[in-house]
């Protein structure tokens, strides 16, 4: 079945440092991807997809393209802020309209000032 | 424009009770999906339903449950609640289903402890 690998946090940047963290995915058909960010306290909101190989999806400074020939979404941002101390995750949507979300595992930030 | 909410926010219960949770889903969107979140096993998807019919399930036992009404609303229900079912259950809504890249808006979840 579809599965999504991430790396472990958490991570942990100082302000302004470079950010990657990394995804991998396993499915068939040609699926979406997505990353999602949570806050303390909160549920999850979009942060940016991409529907197709070699897309690029991005949002508030942050990007990650689908990769197909790797099987990979990794999301990078090149400067982090304390604001963005959160938990992301990775997820992948299968390609029909009665498919689900996968999701990773979620990867805690931890940026310190 | 309103955006999903979920009730009651925190729940305690004892073992061996029931529970039902209500979701709210942004006006027009007509699938409603339920996930667990837990630390131990991360977000595991439970139903979705659209337009009053469960579309997919995913590997939970018979305890829990769930419908859609016909405003979209949906609720869970679980029943003979076990210590390990105390999570934070997120309700999220879509215009179309998430298989389709459709954006999923997610409510804050609902706390339940189980004691």
């Amino acid at each position: 079945g579809d599965s999504v690998t991430q790396m472990e946090g958490p991570v942990t940047l100082s302000e302004e440092a470079f950010l990657t963290i990394n995804c991998t995915y396993t499915a068939t058909g040609y699926p979406s991807l997505f990353w999602y960010v949570q806050y303390p306290g909160e549920g999850l909101q979009l942060l940016l997809k991409a529907t197709k190989a070699d897309d690029k999806g991005s949002n508030k400074g942050f990007e990650a393209t689908y990769r197909k020939e790797t099987t990979s979404f990794h999301l990078e941002k090149g400067s982090v802020q304390v604001s963005d101390s959160a938990v992301y995750f990775c997820a992948l949507g299968g390609d029909s309209g009665y498919s689900t979300l996968t999701f990773g595992k979620g990867t805690m930030l931890l940026v310190s000032p | 424009k309103a955006g999903v909410t979920q009730t009651p926010r925190y729940l305690i219960k004892t073992r061996g009770q029931q529970v039902t949770l209500s979701c709210s889903p942004i006006s027009g969107h007509r699938s409603v999906s339920w996930y667990q979140q837990t630390p131990g096993q991360g977000l595991q998807f439970l139903f979705e339903y659209f337009s009053e019919t469960q579309r997919n399930k995913g590997n939970f036992p018979g305890r829990f449950s769930g419908r859609q009404f016909s405003n979209s609303r949906s609720e869970m229900n679980v029943s003979t609640l076990e210590l390990g079912d105390s999570a934070l259950y997120l309700c999220a809504s879509s215009l179309v289903g998430p298989g389709t890249a459709d954006e999923q808006y997610f409510g804050p979840g609902t706390r339940l402890t189980v004691t």
